[in-house]
């Protein structure tokens, strides 16, 4: 019974470059949640989604950031032109239902050189 | 300001003290959670609690739910060095559609 898989779970780019982080949600789970979090520092909600649709995405930055989560495939949390200030850990979370426990991945690093 | 307030921010004991970890808000839950991350891994988690006043017990550690749904606490007895790690509750508001963290209490349990 797998749980949430994030991939991949280190990611190097450089500045101006795309970044493409993917969130497979545990089984059965269709509410996605992507946390952004820094060193030393607690999880800052991003954005949630249902399959095909973004219910909540008031943590989200308004540009260079977007989310996805097709009827088919994992979520995608996509940055355009990253930059230093994007480093952090990334972390996806999946729940049965609305607003219940969440299950999280094990997160994917992004550094920005 | 911070929905879900964390206290302390910050834990430093030796092996074998007792702790306690607050979390507190005005606002009321409809549920609380509880989890332990320790470093470069996800948050696991570690309880849920949707009851007023409701008490649960995982081993040395306890968590309570405060009667009226707006607080919560974990109290861990007898700690050990397995025990270091960052706590954070996590709560979905009754008119809320996400769960929102708390900064975290990042624990240390020196040997």
């Amino acid at each position: 019974n797998a749980g949430v898989m994030q991939n991949p779970r280190h990611l190097v780019r450089r500045r101006g470059q795309e970044a493409r982080l993917r969130c497979s949600p545990m089984k059965g789970h269709s509410h996605v949640y992507w946390y952004r979090q820094l060193p030393e520092e607690g999880l800052k909600f991003m954005v949630y989604l249902q399959k095909e649709n973004i219910i909540d995405e008031s943590g989200m930055p308004k540009e260079r950031f977007s989310a996805e989560f097709p009827k088919e495939g994992p979520s995608i949390l996509r940055i355009q032109q990253v930059v230093r200030g994007d480093s952090a850990a990334y972390f996806c979370a999946s729940s049965l239902l609305l607003a219940a426990e969440a299950f999280f991945g094990q997160g994917t690093r992004l550094t920005v050189v | 300001t911070q929905l879900l307030e964390q206290s302390p921010q910050f834990l430093s004991i030796q092996e074998g003290e007792n702790l306690t970890v607050y979390c507190n808000s005005s606002s009321v839950f409809s549920s609380l959670q509880w989890y332990r991350q320790e470093p470069g891994e996800g948050p696991v988690l570690l309880v849920t609690v949707v009851t007023g006043g409701e008490v649960k017990k995982l081993k040395r550690l306890t968590f309570q739910f405060g009667d009226a749904r707006k607080d919560s606490s974990l109290h861990i007895t007898a700690a050990q060095p397995g025990d270091t790690g960052l706590y954070l509750c996590a709560g979905a508001q009754t008119s809320g559609s996400r769960l929102t963290f708390g900064e975290g209490t990042q624990l240390t349990v020196n040997p």
